[in-house]
């Protein structure tokens, strides 16, 4: 069985520039949702994807994006960077369109300049 | 904004010794699952409580699910430092919400 799998690890932009994170899901599962997670916080919802349509979404700007392939996996698309997006950007994923118990990746940690 | 208080923020013990954390919220649940987070690694599934009042157990760990479903406890019975991290407790508001409310966490650390 595949865990779930995100990639870059670490990255490092500068304000005003674009980034994208991507995320493999387990496999057998056709859910994946995204969380950030700020230094000395618990995570916080993005939005989730369902059979590739967002399913539901958190209290995030329209400059989060993000879509599902047909094979489940996902991206997460951030522009016009800001300081306060450094983070852990977490890719979870599940069955069902429901949050269920989550498997969580290893996490992208994103530094803004 | 953290709907899910924990507390305490910081929790440092000796090996041996016995820690509970709580998650405390003025909203009910449906259900409420706890996490343990290591550095550089995503959070990890120790349980799942649906039941008021549920009490269940995974070796050295006790969780319980208050009556009215706003609070868990966590207790861990002779903490190895193996159970060092961050535990997160997380709580789904409908049966088929699609999202999990997480607390802020708390930071265990057992000292050898």
């Amino acid at each position: 069985e595949t865990g779930v799998t995100q990639s870059p690890t670490h990255l490092i932009k500068t304000r005003g520039q674009q980034v994208t994170l991507r995320c493999s899901s387990q496999s057998g599962h056709n859910t994946v949702s995204w969380y950030q997670q700020a230094l000395g916080q618990g995570p916080q919802f993005i939005f989730q994807y369902y059979r590739e349509e967002e399913n539901g979404r958190g209290n995030f700007p329209p400059r989060f994006s993000g879509l599902q392939f047909p094979n489940y996996s996902s991206e997460l698309n951030v522009n016009a960077l800001e300081l306060d997006d450094s983070a852990l950007y977490l890719c979870a994923s599940s069955l069902g369109g429901v949050a269920g118990e989550l498997f969580f990746g290893e996490g992208s940690r994103l530094t803004v300049l | 904004t953290q709907l899910l208080e924990q507390s305490p923020q910081f929790l440092s013990i000796q090996e041996g010794e016995n820690l509970t954390v709580y998650c405390n919220s003025s909203s009910v649940f449906s259900s409420l699952q706890w996490y343990r987070q290591e550095p550089g690694e995503g959070p990890v599934l120790l349980v799942t409580v649906v039941t008021g009042g549920e009490v269940k157990k995974l070796k050295r760990l006790t969780f319980q699910f208050g009556d009215a479903r706003k609070d868990s406890s966590l207790h861990i019975t002779a903490a190895q430092t193996g159970d060092t991290g961050l535990y997160l407790c997380a709580g789904a508001y409908r049966s088929n919400d699609y999202k999990l409310s997480f607390g802020a966490g708390t930071t265990v650390t057992v000292r050898a």
